[in-house]
């Protein structure tokens, strides 16, 4: 069965520092998001990608964040300067409808758990 | 506001009974409605969803579903947990007709006793 994939599983960085969260969606999808779940609390929408450009994003998704499909397998999340409150773990989606063609059911990968200190 | 509920953190059961998880939901109309799962250390896995017609539906892993319009409830059942079904579980839900982004419940904690 296809699957997201997401590297690295479990990234440490000092605060400041830039991260770059990789993921490859299942190939034939139209639509990538960005969720994150700190610890103990609920999995929260960060951003979705559609068509090369930004569908939505939530107000969790400040300029510190980017997202990028730099190639046609790849979706990368960056942080520019990460901060103690990003530690979470970053999960990727994809889905494979387009707007307004039905409901959205969302693969997920396994996740990348940043730790910050 | 649009929301999504699960009212019980943690449920403890013991293997082999039964378990109902509850889900409600507040929409303006009758969204699509997920339920996953995440096991310790793991990604979320879909275990079923419901979009329109038979309110009962099946899923995987013997996990089964049932929308309630009048109660705006989607709750999960199995008839006999296992111990393997130890694990976190979310509804999620999705405005209908769109393809917008899912809204995640706070989870329940399912802990699988002997």
């Amino acid at each position: 069965e296809p699957e997201v994939t997401q590297t690295p599983s479990h990234q440490v960085t000092q605060m400041g520092q830039e991260v770059i969260l990789r993921c490859v969606p299942i190939s034939n999808h139209l639509y990538f998001y960005w969720y994150r779940q700190i610890l103990g609390q609920k999995v929260e929408f960060l951003v979705s990608f559609y068509n090369n450009e930004i569908s939505e994003k939530s107000e969790i998704f400040d300029d510190q964040f980017s997202v990028e499909r730099p190639d046609g397998s790849n979706f990368t999340l960056k942080i520019r300067s990460t901060k103690l409150e990003d530690s979470a773990m970053y999960f990727c989606a994809s889905s494979p409808k387009g707007q307004g063609s039905g409901a959205n059911v969302l693969t997920f990968g396994a996740g990348s758990r940043l730790t910050v200190l | 506001a649009q929301s999504v509920t699960q009212p019980d953190i943690h449920i403890t059961v013991s293997e082999g009974a039964s378990l109902e998880l509850r889900c409600n939901y507040s929409y303006g109309a009758t969204p699509y409605l997920f339920w996953y799962v995440q096991s310790p250390g793991q990604g979320l896995q879909l275990l079923l969803k419901y979009f329109s017609g038979d309110t009962l539906v099946q899923g995987i892993k013997g996990f089964e579903a049932e929308f309630k319009r009048s109660q705006s409830s989607f709750n999960l059942r199995k008839p006999s947990v296992h111990w393997s079904d130890a694990a976190e579980y979310f509804c999620a839900v999705v405005p209908s007709g769109g393809y917008q982004k899912v809204t995640f419940g706070t989870g329940t904690k399912l802990q699988v006793i002997p």
